[in-house]
């Protein structure tokens, strides 16, 4: 079966640009993660979605952060306008309902300079 | 609120050495999971193992072995005879039914290094 799928795998982007990450969850799974990776703030919860629907995301940092789920197959984390403080590494997770275990996909590696 | 705590930051062996990640949390709830995933340099996030709040047998998989202890809050993790191979970051994470969504709670992983 395969993973999550995130695309890009790497972005390098200046800042003020739009940024836009994709991820395809494992199919069956009823949520999906976005988190965000730094060495300073380690791993953050940013957003997650329960059947396609945002349930918490007290941890988006600002307005220029935005998910969406369009369906149980892909969703999107736009960053606009991109600054360089946003480098990280960001990674999609999903899991079925309960207390099983989050799957993760590679992660995109984001530089904004 | 839960937390979970990696306090060893960076462990530096040689080869073959054993070594044990600590991982202590923290939960109110009497019903919870702990995880441990591993992020080799690649940067992929590697599952490894689940335990829950109720089974506090120690388990072993092959080099590696995991000690549940609620007396202590903690689910510490060892390699033995380590290998360059197991040179990567891990992650402890805790998850509580929270509306039933159990979202882990991660600590700041521990970066282990195994010299050749």
């Amino acid at each position: 079966d395969a993973g999550v799928i995130q695309s890009p795998r790497h972005e390098v982007t200046e800042m003020g640009q739009e940024v836009t990450l994709r991820c395809k969850p494992i199919s069956g799974h009823d949520y999906l993660f976005w988190y965000r990776q730094t060495m300073m703030r380690g791993l953050e919860l940013l957003i997650y979605f329960n059947n396609n629907v945002p349930i918490d995301d007290s941890g988006m940092p600002e307005d220029r952060f935005s998910a969406k789920m369009p369906n149980a197959s892909f969703s999107t984390l736009k960053i606009q306008p991109s600054e360089p403080r946003d480098s990280a590494v960001y990674f999609c997770a999903s899991k079925v309902a309960g207390p099983p275990v989050q799957y993760f996909g590679p992660g995109t590696r984001l530089t904004v300079t | 609120a839960q937390k979970v705590t990696q306090a060893q930051t960076e462990i530096s062996v040689v080869e073959k050495e054993d070594v044990t990640l600590d991982c202590v949390y923290e939960t109110r709830d009497t019903t919870y999971y702990l995880f441990w995933y591993k992020q080799p340099p690649s940067g992929e996030l590697v599952f490894l193992i689940r335990r829950n709040s109720f089974d506090e047998q120690n388990e072993i998989s092959g080099r590696y072995s995991w000690n549940f202890q609620k007396s202590t809050s903690s689910f510490n993790f060892t390699i033995t005879a380590s290998q360059v191979v197991d040179s990567a970051v891990y992650f402890c994470a805790l998850s509580v039914a929270s509306g039933g969504s159990y979202i882990p709670t991660f600590g700041r992983g521990t970066s282990l290094i195994v010299h050749p």
